[in-house]
């Protein structure tokens, strides 16, 4: 149990579109999902937490505007990011939080890779 | 705020031989929740052990284990008769119980273990 899909793994878009990123819980509720990056040999940085029916929170430094993040179920959240730039590129993963239990562990998406030309 | 350091960038290991990964934090809460987590080259990020802050006895999961001190902040991972499948980079981090910063994961900079054979 405790599964966390992202879709598409990996993704090439031209400079200037905009490719969304979608996380799903695919075996329970998630209360909350987070949004990481990670650049190559780094560690991950939170860029946006979001629950469902409500605006994300993002992290100080993130352009709100430039990665759209959507919660639209308790299991599906939804990153976008618009007019996309070679600095965009990166790898993107997702986490859902579980609710309920005194820990409400955290799981994570297989991530996706994103390549800006 | 919170902050998670990890002093070691890279660290290596013979087969069956046992290795420590240091890792310090610092947060202004009481009650907080500690992880270690595994990065393979897959970039799928796996939990590798838990310890809540209240509790005095150090978490063990199989060949892993930690050393928790509280005092001190430092929550390092033992891994016992390392295997070649450990070989990863492997992440620290810290998840306050409460306050603001609820369920935030604050990620430590990260440490590639090379396993030897």
């Amino acid at each position: 149990g405790a599964v966390v899909s992202q879709h598409p793994s990996r993704v090439i878009c031209k400079s200037g579109t905009s490719v969304k990123i979608e996380c799903r819980s695919l075996d329970f509720q998630a209360t909350t999902m987070f949004w990481y990056r990670q650049f190559p040999k780094q560690s991950l940085m939170l860029m946006a937490t979001s629950n469902e029916g409500s605006k994300a929170t993002y992290e100080q430094g993130v352009e709100k505007d430039k990665f759209l993040i959507n919660h639209a179920s308790l299991t599906l959240s939804t990153l976008t990011v618009t007019s996309a730039h070679p600095e965009d590129s990166s790898f993107y993963i997702c986490s859902a939080r579980r609710g309920g239990g005194q820990i409400n562990e955290q799981f994570f998406g297989p991530g996706t890779r994103l390549t800006v030309l | 705020a919170q902050t998670v350091t990890q002093s070691q960038p890279e660290m290596s290991v013979q087969e069956a031989e046992t290795v420590t990964l240091s890792c310090t934090y610092d947060t202004s809460e009481s009650d907080y929740y500690l992880f270690w987590y595994k990065q393979p080259p897959s970039r799928q990020m796996i939990l590798v052990i838990r310890q809540e802050a209240y509790k005095q006895q150090n978490a063990t999961e199989n060949r892993f284990s930690v050393n928790f001190q509280k005092a001190a902040k430092s929550f390092s991972l033992k891994i016992s008769d390392s295997q070649l499948g450990d070989a990863a980079m492997y992440f620290c981090a810290l998840r306050n119980a409460g306050g603001t910063s609820y369920g935030k994961l604050t990620f430590g900079q990260g440490t590639i273990l090379t396993v030897h054979p």
